[in-house]
């Protein structure tokens, strides 16, 4: 779960679509997380990936390329609400725990 | 409990000092994790426990940091001669097994002064 890499901010408009990056290096890989984190609270898991594809939840889906080491969180209808850090974490073979990136910060602007 | 409870929420304390943080996790998970996130970053692992046994310390910065869980149920971690460097989100998260992720309490904001 090394060299988890995130954009550090970003901003979109209320009502937009926006899609948030990950990459990724690991020896060997279980599966990948998106968890929300709003300002001075804890992380909520969002979506869980561990096969190549698209997973769709409501607004939200997550797509994962294992052999890309990629993937993205996508956003849709986006609301003032959505403003918050989006965390990728990587489940690393032989690991006893989760890997987070550093979060990419988004901003919903009206 | 229905969530993961995470106490104190704030600690201030003066350089030097002991501090513990307690973590009550969801009834029924075996495994607890201790994390710390420091601000604009994501959290770094400190110490996974399977039921009572510390499975995996590697995370933690130095032996002034230690946690036990002695009934396999609440953790506490431990941290002597508290550092400014220490100042923190110290965030516990339980979990029935690592592939179906983490609840995470709402963190213990470390300060030290």
């Amino acid at each position: 779960g090394q060299n988890i890499d995130q954009p550090t901010e970003m901003t979109a408009t209320e009502g937009a679509i926006v899609q948030i990056n990950c990459t990724y290096q690991t020896s060997g890989f279980n599966g990948l997380f998106w968890y929300q984190q709003h300002a001075g609270e804890a992380p909520t898991f969002l979506s869980y990936n561990v096969l190549d594809g698209l997973e769709e939840k409501g607004r939200f889906s997550s797509f994962l390329s294992r052999s890309k080491g990629y993937s993205y969180l996508l956003l849709k209808e986006l609301q003032m609400k959505d403003s918050a850090s989006y965390l990728c974490a990587v489940d690393e073979t032989g690991a006893n725990n989760l890997f987070f990136g550093t979060g990419t910060r988004l901003t919903v602007i009206p | 409990g229905a969530g993961v409870s995470q106490t104190p929420s704030n600690k201030v304390t003066e350089k030097g000092k002991y501090v513990e943080l307690r973590c009550d996790p969801i009834s029924g998970h075996t495994a607890l994790y201790w994390y710390r996130q420091s601000l604009g970053q994501g959290p770094e692992f400190l110490i996974y426990f399977q039921g009572t046994g510390a499975a995996d310390d590697s995370g933690l910065p130095n032996d002034r940091f230690f946690a036990v869980r002695p009934e396999g149920s609440v953790s506490t971690l431990k941290i002597q001669r508290t550092e400014r460097g220490d100042s923190a989100v110290y965030l516990c998260a339980s979990s029935q097994g690592q592939s179906y992720g983490y609840t995470f309490g709402s963190g213990t904001r470390l300060t030290v002064v």
